[in-house]
């Protein structure tokens, strides 16, 4: 099956600065999606983006498909982004939106 | 809405024993999942549904049993509970609207068998 893998696994930041989170994956994809899940666990998606570029506020993403890659940019990061971020796919040819996670990354920003 | 909900929020199981783990969403999903996820894991699919009456194995459904008879709830069942499956399990469900899908989970069930 389709391959995905996170870096950095582990991030410490502090209040205000920008970072950058990377997914590969090992195969074309037709759903890439990522998630936050807070320190209380709970998870919630940020971005449908199986191609191209979004933001929503201080969050943005960029997926290049055909170099199966996507980066998720923070900037001015806040306390409350921490938590897990993880990127999750399904492989082209499917159609149930089963999707793969990777790992993720670690995030912690402190005060 | 309700969103995703799932209960019971924690349990503690002897081994052999079996529970069941229930899910339900208001939003009219066609799509639900079962993950699990271990510590510093991802989560991987257990078993999904695209409707009601259809279901099928994800990636680790061995140890786990589903049903799909409405549209809202997607029961998981453990039989003879083991240690390996001390774990957070989260239901989700998805829709796809104007080609963007999106997927939502319940706050999660975590399970501690010994």
């Amino acid at each position: 099956g389709i391959q995905v893998e996170q870096s950095p696994p582990d991030l410490i930041l502090q209040e205000g600065a920008n970072s950058t989170l990377r997914c590969n994956f090992s195969d074309s994809v037709n759903n890439l999606q990522w998630f936050h899940q807070n320190p209380w666990g709970q998870l919630i998606n940020l971005f449908y983006i199986p191609s191209g570029t979004k933001q929503n506020g201080r969050l943005s993403a960029t997926t290049v498909a055909t170099e199966r890659y996507s980066l998720l940019y923070i900037s001015s990061s806040q306390t409350t982004d921490s938590g897990v971020y993880f990127c999750a796919v399904e492989g082209s040819g499917g159609s149930n939106y089963k999707l793969t996670f990777g790992k993720g990354t670690l995030l912690t920003v402190n005060p | 809405n309700a969103g995703v909900t799932q209960t019971p929020k924690f349990r503690i199981l002897k081994i052999g024993q079996s529970m069941t783990l229930q899910c339900t969403q208001d939003m009219n999903h066609n799509y639900m999942y079962w993950y699990r996820q271990d510590p510093g894991m991802g989560l991987k699919l257990i078993y999904y549904s695209v409707g009601a009456g259809i279901t099928d194995k994800g990636e680790v459904p061995n140890g786990y049993n589903v049903s799909r008879s409405t549209t809202e709830d997607f029961p998981l069942r453990l039989e003879l509970a083991a240690p390996s499956q001390t774990s957070v399990y989260f239901c989700a469900s998805s829709y796809s609207t104007s080609g963007v899908v999106t997927q939502y989970f319940g706050p999660g069930t975590r399970l501690l068998v010994l």
